[in-house]
């Protein structure tokens, strides 16, 4: 069975700093989906980012990357220029072949202004 | 736009009185989830339908139960909510496919008095 760590439970950083939110995920599965979702106080959880793994190249949202590794089964987001409104709890997730997703325990990030 | 639309946004019910939350979306979306969410913790499926095949996570109480009268709507009916009920409860849909992961409701907080 698939799954998916976040072993940060609490990361902060500076505004229009760059803050790096770790994942890592353990699958048999060849092509699959990962994915970022962030989900402020109170509010809709959204999708942030998307990477198949399939697809060499790193996912790229405006201010929001990730650093796919596929052999090492990591899947980190890079927040660049960070803002207030990033304030969040992030949670990666793994899409697998049930049409479900596995999702990690989620990073609550902390925005410094 | 196109959304999946949760009510009521906050919902409050008595120890042991049914209750019934709502599900829309106007996104045509074959799979549709229900969540539960307790504080800063990631989400916990309940139940699925895929069209109208419903699948019930093995470890979801019996005192919960859903039901898709059509493609559009979904309702998940708590019977006898006990205090360990209260969270906030998510409504998600997808196409089916694995590229798009999830679109979300805003959810609805439920409390138990």
């Amino acid at each position: 069975a698939q799954t998916v760590t976040q072993s940060q439970p609490e990361m902060s950083v500076q505004e229009a700093e760059t803050v790096t939110l770790s994942c890592t995920y353990d699958t048999s599965e060849s092509d699959y989906y990962l994915f970022w979702y962030k989900q402020p106080p109170s509010r809709q959880m959204i999708l942030v980012i998307r990477q198949e793994a399939y697809k060499q190249q790193n996912a790229t949202e405006n201010r929001f990357s990730v650093n796919f590794q596929k052999a090492a089964k990591s899947f980190s987001l890079k927040i660049s220029d960070s803002q207030l409104g990033d304030a969040a709890m992030y949670f990666c997730a793994y899409y697998d072949s049930n049409y479900q997703l596995i999702w990690g325990a989620g990073t609550k990030l902390i925005i410094k202004p | 736009d196109a959304m999946v639309i949760q009510n009521p946004r906050y919902q409050v019910t008595q120890f042991g009185k049914p209750v019934t939350l709502s599900c829309s979306q106007t996104l045509n979306h074959n799979v549709m989830y229900w969540y539960q969410q307790k504080s800063s913790q990631a989400p916990k499926l309940l139940f699925h339908y895929y069209d109208k095949d419903f699948n019930n996570e093995a470890d979801t109480p019996d005192n919960f139960q859903s039901r898709r009268p059509n493609t559009s709507f979904c309702f998940l009916d708590i019977r006898s909510p006990g205090l360990g009920d209260a969270a906030m409860y998510l409504c998600a849909t997808s196409e089916g496919g694995r590229s798009y992961g999830y679109t979300f409701g805003s959810g609805t907080r439920l409390t138990v008095v």
